[in-house]
């Protein structure tokens, strides 16, 4: 079955520490993006890619970075610089650069500090 | 900013009861309207995506509506189940990549 594999299900970062959250999609699609979730508030975009090594920041990209090296892998990276990233995060794709195609979403990774 | 709200944050309905979901955007300039299912630390299930030129969109037992002058949309569920107990969210596209949600609104199905 296609869809969007996230891993891992729960992680956990040291102070000062970088981690990182996969993400893979077998399902072909060229856009895929990054979303943070906080209790009470909205799914807000960290970075999103159109195409293979080209990826943009969303509204809340401080702390993060991504890369795009494979267009079925747009992995995470939650830097120190990062002070609040207990959240779930949320990856998603979308086929074509177009925008009027639905976008499909990972199970998604809990992070905490400990 | 686009903003998406969704009242009421939470409901509890009686199973076989049909209700409805509402959902509202402060910018009528959207490509399209998508409903999700979020179940409790689990990703988002696409639901029912509506263009901007269409009314609504039906799939079994669900019907999405859009009113984009008004900046509406309701999403619909007929005969509800507990099966269907979940958190369901919409959001709004603005452009290519711009998608903003709502807060969602948590159903409870009560056997």
């Amino acid at each position: 079955d296609g869809g969007i594999t996230q891993s891992p299900k729960y992680l956990f970062r040291k102070e000062g520490q970088n981690v990182t959250l996969s993400c893979e999609q077998n399902l072909n699609h060229d856009a895929m993006y990054w979303y943070r979730q906080d209790p009470g508030q909205g799914l807000r975009l960290i970075y999103y890619s159109q195409i293979v090594n080209d990826f943009q920041k969303g509204d809340i990209a401080e702390g993060y970075s991504v890369s795009r090296e494979k267009k079925e892998s747009f992995p995470l990276t939650v830097t120190s610089a990062q002070k609040n990233p207990t959240a779930f995060y949320l990856c998603a794709s979308t086929q074509g650069q177009h925008s009027n195609q639905p976008q499909h979403f990972g199970d998604g990774t809990r992070l905490s500090i400990l | 900013k686009q903003e998406v709200t969704q009242i009421p944050a939470a409901l509890s309905v009686p199973e076989g009861e049909n209700l409805v979901l509402n959902c509202s955007f402060t910018d009528s300039a959207i490509y399209n309207l998508q409903w999700f299912r979020q179940d409790p630390g689990k990703g988002l299930t696409s639901l029912l995506l509506i263009q901007s030129s269409q009314r609504e969109q039906t799939s079994g037992r669900l019907n999405a509506s859009l009113d984009k002058s008004s900046g509406r949309s309701t999403l619909y569920i007929a005969a509800s189940q507990p099966g269907d107990s979940a958190t369901y969210l919409c959001a709004v596209r603005t452009g290519a990549n711009n998608l903003f949600f709502g807060t969602g609104t948590r159903l409870t199905v009560i056997p």
